[in-house]
């Protein structure tokens, strides 16, 4: 089973951008997608978006297009989360998480889940 | 992109009894590509059930998953106190995987 770590809380100001990492290990990590998902206090579970490392490319949920960035560094197992235009709604954990089979963003469930990271916007 | 409903929002119950929580979809989920996840407060999701019917690496077999094309069921056969906390579904058969607003499992 893979271990998936995260990065640790920010606080940002409005504006800005964040950085979030998940650096995976135990299991392969280029060919799996690696899902972001974010959950607002209180709310409910928001896929934002993914990447399978080993393609290189990043499929992005519409409501975070032109905002969200996902990359992967194979070399290091780690795959990465930016938001930038920080906005108050924006204040959530988010979670990175494993699909359950490899290639593919669909037909697989999230089996592995990081810790989740609080991301916190305040002026 | 599917959206999905959970009902009901909150599920008041005791230690023993049965849970049944239901997810329905705006249009067919392909392949019952359909998973539950709980959630306790502070921790991430863990995945309980996938394809719709399967229990997931180490998931006690009081939790079971039913259901196709738009109408899926979680039944909890016999509550454990541990088993009170907050459930999701989600698909995974089309992009993007969306989620349900969850249910609230809590102790009557």
């Amino acid at each position: 089973q893979v271990q998936l770590v995260q990065s640790g809380a920010e606080v940002k100001k409005p504006g800005s951008s964040v950085k979030v990492s998940c650096k995976a290990s135990g299991g392969t990590f280029s060919s799996y997608a690696i899902s972001w998902v974010r959950q607002a206090p209180g709310q409910g579970l928001e896929w934002m978006g993914g990447i399978i490392p080993i393609f290189g490319t990043a499929n992005y949920a519409q409501k975070f297009q032109g905002r969200v960035t996902i990359t992967a560094d194979e070399s290091t197992s780690t795959a990465y989360m930016e938001l930038s235009s920080l906005r108050s709604e924006d204040t959530a954990v988010y979670y990175c998480a494993r699909a359950g089979g490899s290639g593919s963003y669909v037909r697989y469930p999230l089996t592995d889940w990081g810790q989740g990271t609080l991301v916190t916007v305040s002026s | 992109e599917i959206v999905l409903t959970q009902s009901p929002a909150t599920l008041s119950l005791s230690p023993g009894e049965r849970a049944t929580l239901s997810c329905g979809a705006s249009q067919s989920v392909s392949s019952s590509y359909l998973a539950w996840y709980q959630q306790k407060p502070g921790l991430a999701p863990r995945l309980l059930i996938y394809d719709a019917s399967s229990r997931a690496t180490g998931i006690p077999d009081r939790f079971s998953g039913s259901g196709s094309g738009t109408d899926f069921t979680l039944t909890i056969s016999r509550l454990e106190p541990e088993d009170f906390a907050v459930y999701y579904c989600q698909q995974y058969g089309s992009s993007p995987g969306t989620f349900g607003q969850g249910t609230k499992l809590e102790i009557k």
